[in-house]
């Protein structure tokens, strides 16, 4: 049973609109969830996180938001560059990580891809 | 070298062979971890290493074998491995607390 769900597996959008991408989960003991880029031949790369505290968080085009009622994160990348193109993962946390041991459960990734 | 990295970034490899992934993280982080990618499915968590002691193990058969010698050093030795063995595995380090992993490029491993 997956904990973190990402039911659209890939994602098409033109360069310069807004990219929408996301994420659904199950365990309300996740209180913390980021976001990953994955280029290929390369490992995942941390992009914004955000804490069960807020409901939004912003880094420069990158912009996370969550709704803790409906269970549901997403990422707003805007505007969409080229170099966005990569699988995104979602992944979530709970408040019993314990200190240095960061207990993520992943999302099976949604690959963006950028139109020129 | 800078960040988490990880040898061989390939690996062909016989259901007899032994063979051993090696990664290094240069971050000065006190967590090291073993994730293991395949097609469609999430990022399963293998093994974790909290200041070189095992603290998880998600119920991973024991043909695979990890071995953290020191902080900055985690290795995986795989012995008898199947098919469905292929995968990518990846090597995460952390520094506790800090929410978030920083990851190695990976090994392609494929079993024949």
């Amino acid at each position: 049973d997956q904990q973190v769900k990402q039911n659209s597996p890939s994602l098409s959008v033109q360069e310069g609109r807004i990219s929408i991408l996301n994420c659904d989960y199950t365990n309300s003991m996740f209180d913390y969830f980021l976001w990953y880029k994955k280029y290929p031949a390369e490992g995942p790369t941390f992009l914004i996180s955000i804490s069960s505290i807020k409901d939004k968080n912003e880094d420069g085009r990158f912009t996370v938001f969550l709704n803790k009622s409906a269970k549901h994160l997403s990422l707003h990348i805007v505007p969409s560059q080229p170099g966005d193109s990569a699988v995104y993962f979602c992944a979530a946390s709970g408040s019993a990580s314990n200190f240095g041991n960061e207990k993520l459960t992943f999302g099976t990734g949604t690959r963006l891809t950028i139109i020129p | 070298e800078t960040g988490v990295t990880q040898t061989p970034r390939h690996l062909v490899m016989g259901m007899t062979n032994k063979k051993s992934l090696k990664c290094e993280q240069h971050l000065g982080h006190n967590a090291m971890y073993w994730y293991k990618q395949s097609a469609k499915k999430p990022l399963e968590l293998m093994f974790v290493y909290s200041l070189e002691e095992r603290v998880e193990n998600n119920s991973v058969p024991s043909r695979f074998s990890p071995e953290c010698p020191n902080s900055s050093h985690l290795f995986l030795h795989l012995h008898t491995l199947q098919p469905e063995d292929s995968a990518l595995y990846l090597c995460a380090s952390s520094q506790g607390g800090s929410g978030s992993l920083f990851f190695g490029p990976g090994t392609r491993l494929t079993v024949l």
